[in-house]
Formats: C-alpha cells, structure tokens, sequence
C-alpha cells in the first residue's frame, strides 16, 4: 500500500529564512505527486504538482519541490519565507491510475515576523 | 473556484443520531472524495467514487456510508454518529484523465456530543 511521511511536524522560522519541508513516499509505480498548503481555517490549495518529466517543480508563491526517484523524495523548498506562508503543509501521492490521492501527516511551518 | 460546495459546513450532532453532509459539484467530474482531517493524521480517504452508483472504500470506511444517485452529488451518512467522528470532512473532486489534480471544497465541520 502507498504510504507518505514527513518527517517535520512543526517547523518555526524567522521570515527571509529558507525552507525545506522533507516528502517521502512508498510505493513501487509511476506515481503523482502534490504539495498542499492550508492556511488557518481554511480548505486545502494546491501548491504544485509533479506528474512527469522535469524533476524541479515551480509552484505557486515561489514554492518549488524536486522529485528525487532513487530516494522516494518530493521534498518542498522556499528560499525566503514570508509571515504570510504560515500554514499547514500536505505533501501527497497517487498513482497513475488516478483518484485515491494519499496524504502525509502535514507539517505545521510557523514563521516569526 | 473548482465548484464545489459542501453543506453543512458546521453541525453540532448527539452521539447516535444519523448525520449526512452533501457535496455538490458544478464541473460534472467523474471522481469525487470524502477525506476527514484530524490533528496529527493528515487526510484520511472514508470513501471515493469513480461514477454514479459507483463507490469504494478508503482507508477509515467503518461506520460511514456514501451515496452517488447523481454525477453532482455526492453523500456521506454517519448512520449513527459517534465522538470519535468529530472531524473535519473534505470533499474533493477530480476529472477523469492522466494527471488530473484533485480539488478540494472548503469542509464541513462536525462535532458529536
């Protein structure tokens, strides 16, 4: 079975700080992958997505992620984050087939102003 | 916008009442999702379907039920609710077709007393 983990639950950084939030995955095929954010009370947003081809993603709000096959990796980077990117983070896979998308744990980023 | 709409979007029930939350979709998508988010596990799939009448189980089925009698319908009923469903529910949608990003509505939340 598909299974995702991250592994930072909550991660506090100072604004103009880098980000890198760690994705890793189990499954053996062809997988889509996503990264979500949830801002405070609010419903889930895609980020950005990987399906094929280039392995450096660009996302929205200059997120990106790299999908690294040999190490089951989609691992989300900022290089400067703002108060505003204070949010839950939902790295997240399905295969090939569609549908059954599988969610991680989330990490919850705090940025100090 | 990906015209999705869930209702109720907030319900205080008592432990054994029947609860149903609708999600209506706008964009005739084949599939569509129940998730349910809680602190410390991310999103969990309660059930999916891939067309009317066509449902399936995710990984936390027990003690929910779905319904699709049409393509912008989509049910789920706690035929008896219990305190360990207080939750937050998400309904998501995806077109059919290789790489298709799945949308989420904006959530129902319930709480059981």
């Amino acid at each position: 079975a598909q299974s995702v983990s991250q592994h930072n639950h909550h991660v506090i950084l100072s604004e103009a700080a880098s980000l890198e939030l760690g994705c890793n995955y189990s499954y053996g095929g062809t997988v889509n992958l996503f990264w979500y954010v949830q801002y405070p009370g609010q419903h889930l947003q895609l980020l950005l997505k990987y399906f094929s081809g280039d392995p450096l993603v660009k996302g929205i709000k200059g997120f990106e992620a790299e999908f690294i096959k040999s190490k089951f990796s989609f691992n989300l980077r900022k290089p400067s984050v703002q108060w505003s990117d204070t949010a839950e983070y939902f790295c997240a896979v399905n295969d090939n087939q569609g549908g059954k998308l599988i969610f991680g744990q989330g990490t919850e980023l705090s940025v100090k102003p | 916008d990906a015209g999705i709409t869930q209702s109720p979007r907030h319900k205080v029930t008592e432990t054994g009442t029947p609860v149903t939350l609708r999600c209506h979709q706008t964009e005739n998508h084949r599939y569509m999702y129940w998730y349910r988010q809680d602190p410390g596990h991310g999103l969990r799939l309660i059930h999916y379907s891939y067309g009317v009448k066509d449902t399936d189980k995710g990984e936390v089925s027990d003690g929910y039920s779905v319904s699709r009698s049409k393509t912008e319908d989509f049910l789920l009923t706690l035929e008896s609710a219990t305190s360990s469903q207080t939750s937050v529910y998400f309904c998501a949608i995806q077109g059919s077709g290789y790489g298709n990003t799945i949308y989420f509505g904006e959530g129902s939340w319930l709480t059981v007393v």
